[in-house]
């Protein structure tokens, strides 16, 4: 299976603050990379695909980029609303693996 | 408005089985991949299982092949998890998820698993 390694595992920041985790693949997986933002007690909300296309509704501040092995998702100016836990998850190969997550705080 | 909702969970006895149902509205149920994704207490997400369209294509997590067998009904707009021989290990909060190739873009509000003594 391929290994999704996120980092860090959390973070602390405040609200301006422009934020960027990072999501390493064991092996290359093209740009079959997506992001997923969870709050605590809540479903996981879909914001990037492909590695750096925007699914709808999505926050422009809000963007993904990388291919291959290394990948980061940013977050240009930090909004209340996104306190939150992130992964990735890689849908190159089954099984479907997801990062292990960071939480931004 | 999409929805996915998920129900069955419940308290469990190791071996023991269960099944999660996990009922749409809104969409055309027929014309989606479905995948399960589940969530250990504090811990992370874990793809679990999905499904094709018409049921004819089956893929499962490695930890989980054998045990647990995802089904659908598309006349009742409904997908399955039928879990078998379970472990405290699969103890988590069950998702149902509409799939698209690249991702998942709408989730149902989970289902609790607890598999104890």
């Amino acid at each position: 299976a391929i290994q999704m390694t996120q980092s860090p595992s959390s973070l602390s920041a405040s609200v301006g603050d422009r934020v960027t985790i990072t999501c390493r693949a064991s092996q290359g997986i093209r740009s079959d990379l997506g992001w997923y933002q969870q709050k605590p007690g809540k479903a996981p909300k879909f914001l990037v695909y492909a590695a750096s296309s925007l699914q709808s509704g999505v926050p422009s501040r809000f963007s993904g980029s990388g291919s291959g092995t290394d990948f980061t998702l940013t977050i240009s100016s930090l909004q209340p609303e996104d306190f939150a836990t992130y992964y990735c998850l890689q849908y190159n190969n089954y099984p479907l693996t997801f990062g292990g997550g960071t939480k931004v705080e | 408005e999409v929805q996915l909702v998920e129900s069955g969970g419940g308290l469990v006895q190791p071996g023991g089985s269960l099944r999660l149902s996990c009922e749409v509205s809104e969409f055309t149920f027929s014309r989606y991949w479905m995948t399960w994704v589940r969530q250990a207490p504090g811990k992370g997400l874990e793809w679990v299982a999905n499904i094709k369209e018409d049921g004819t294509e089956k893929n499962y997590v490695d930890s989980v092949k054998g045990r647990f067998t995802i089904s659908r009904d598309n006349a009742k707009n409904s997908l399955y998890l039928q879990m078998n021989s379970l472990r405290a290990e699969d103890t988590a909060v069950y998702y149902c998820a509409r799939t698209l190739t690249y991702g998942f873009d709408y989730w149902g509000q989970g289902t609790l698993l607890t598999v104890s003594s």
